[in-house]
């Protein structure tokens, strides 16, 4: 079974809308990121979020930690084509070092 | 360039070879941490290194693949004697403290294909 959940796996939109992205888990996490990936690349940080009902607000995105700790949203607004890409969340169980659990990722397209 | 390093970027392996994946963290980074990952799919946890110690190897297949990081030098990813369910994309990661909530800082990772 899937520790992160993410929801949905692929989603086409047009330039301008507005879309929501959804990691969810059973298991409360110490920490929560949220990466971008584009292809033949690696996955870059856009956000980490650590306490319950957190948000966080980078441009157009908005990052909201649930307040249990178990699941988190990823929230962009006037959607543009360089918004495309692989969003990743991860989180970490533990507060010392270990390994980051990732969620399969949301497959975004955004047409001009 | 500061950030992790992978190389090489693309290796490609008839099966029963072995490959050597490499990875140098980021500047003042001692810990790193291995993922693969199957296309259109998210990142599968390997094994997570200190220099010289080998902390969470939960995600690393019992047999063929081995890593390490020694005290001075790349960290290192052996699989010996690939097969075809071994092409994927091998991820790096480094952070510079054993905290929660210190991000992964990825490199571009090493495409390896098996014919």
């Amino acid at each position: 079974t899937q520790l992160l959940e993410q929801s949905p796996q692929f989603l086409s939109i047009q330039e301008g809308e507005n879309l929501t992205v959804y990691c969810n888990s059973s298991s409360v996490f110490s920490s929560l990121q949220w990466y971008r990936q584009e292809p033949g690349e690696g996955p870059v940080l856009l956000v980490t979020v650590v306490t319950g009902g957190e948000v966080k607000k980078l441009k157009r995105l908005t990052f909201q930690f649930g307040d249990a700790r178990k699941d988190s949203s990823l929230h962009i607004t006037a959607a543009q084509p360089g918004d495309t890409g692989l969003y990743l969340c991860a989180g970490r169980l533990n507060t010392n070092a270990g390994k980051s659990t990732f969620g399969d990722g949301t497959t975004l397209t955004v047409k001009p | 360039n500061a950030g992790v390093m992978q190389n090489p970027r693309h290796l490609v392996r008839r099966r029963g070879q072995e490959a050597r994946l490499r990875c140098s963290p980021m500047k003042g980074h001692s810990h790193v941490y291995w993922y693969r990952q199957l296309p259109e799919e998210g990142l599968k946890f390997m094994v997570y290194l200190q220099k010289e110690n080998i902390i969470d190897e939960s995600g690393m297949p019992k047999e063929r693949f081995s890593a390490e990081f020694p005290k001075e030098g790349p960290s290192i990813l052996r699989i010996q004697q690939v097969v075809r369910g071994d092409s994927a994309a091998y991820f790096c990661a480094s952070t510079s403290r054993g905290q929660g909530d210190s991000p992964l800082h990825f490199g571009n990772g090493t495409r390896l294909t098996v014919t």
